[in-house]
């Protein structure tokens, strides 16, 4: 089955250190997202991607980085800017197609931690 | 990008019948507007999309006024299995581009 796959499902990073979530997907979906989640609150996009080797900040990008290489991958990396990366992270992806909107498949997301 | 409004919670009894509204007062011309579903540590899951009047499927049925500056979400015979939290987006891949924006989303409880 056609899916997009957040590993991994729990991840903890100790202070200073940059850790990586990994998103990939085998829809042939063109664009990829990456949102994060505080608990009781709604979805906030982090990164998102249209095509292969382009890639644009969202709302809350500081302290996170992303590549496109392929377009079945988009990785999220946490880096060690980021002073309160505890949150639900989440990956999306969308068919590009002709014409009308179309919705987003997620992952099932990875629970950051700090130890 | 057109701002949603939803409300921030609701509650129910399970058999009846779930209406959540949405606002979208700034909607463009070529906007849909597409609900989703999450429950806890889990991704949101598409329920259902629209553009205008009436729309239903095997979940929910989706009703847009003709101004379109509005729209409902409709759920019918709710089950505890029905407890999450409910998003009403609206934006266009031809008009915002592929960003898109969620806001706080409905939590919807429902009790036995």
């Amino acid at each position: 089955d056609g899916g997009i796959t957040q590993s991994p499902k729990y991840l903890f990073r100790k202070e200073g250190q940059n850790v990586t979530l990994s998103c990939e997907q085998n829809l042939n979906h063109d664009a990829m997202y990456w949102y994060r989640q505080d608990p009781g609150q709604g979805l906030r996009l982090i990164y998102y991607s249209q095509i292969v080797n382009d890639f644009q900040k969202g709302d809350i990008a500081e302290g996170y980085s992303v590549s496109r290489e392929k377009k079945e991958s988009f990785p999220l990396t946490v880096t060690s800017a980021q002073k309160n990366p505890t949150a639900f992270y989440l990956c999306a992806s969308i068919k590009r197609q002709g014409g009308g909107n179309q919705p987003q498949h997620f992952g099932d997301g990875t629970r950051l931690s700090i130890l | 990008l057109a701002k949603t409004t939803q409300p921030i919670s609701m509650d129910s009894y399970e058999g009846q019948e779930v209406n959540i509204t949405c606002s979208h007062n700034n909607i463009a011309t070529n906007d849909y507007i597409t609900w989703y579903q999450q429950f806890p540590s889990q991704g949101p899951r598409f329920i259902i999309q629209g553009y205008k009047t009436k729309v239903t499927n095997e979940v929910a049925s989706l009703f847009i006024p003709a101004d379109r500056k509005s729209s409902t979400l409709s759920l019918p015979r709710v089950s505890l299995s029905d407890t999450a939290v409910y998003y009403c987006l609206v934006g266009s891949l031809n008009t915002g581009g592929f960003k898109t924006i969620f806001g706080a989303g409905t939590r919807l409880f429902v009790k036995a």
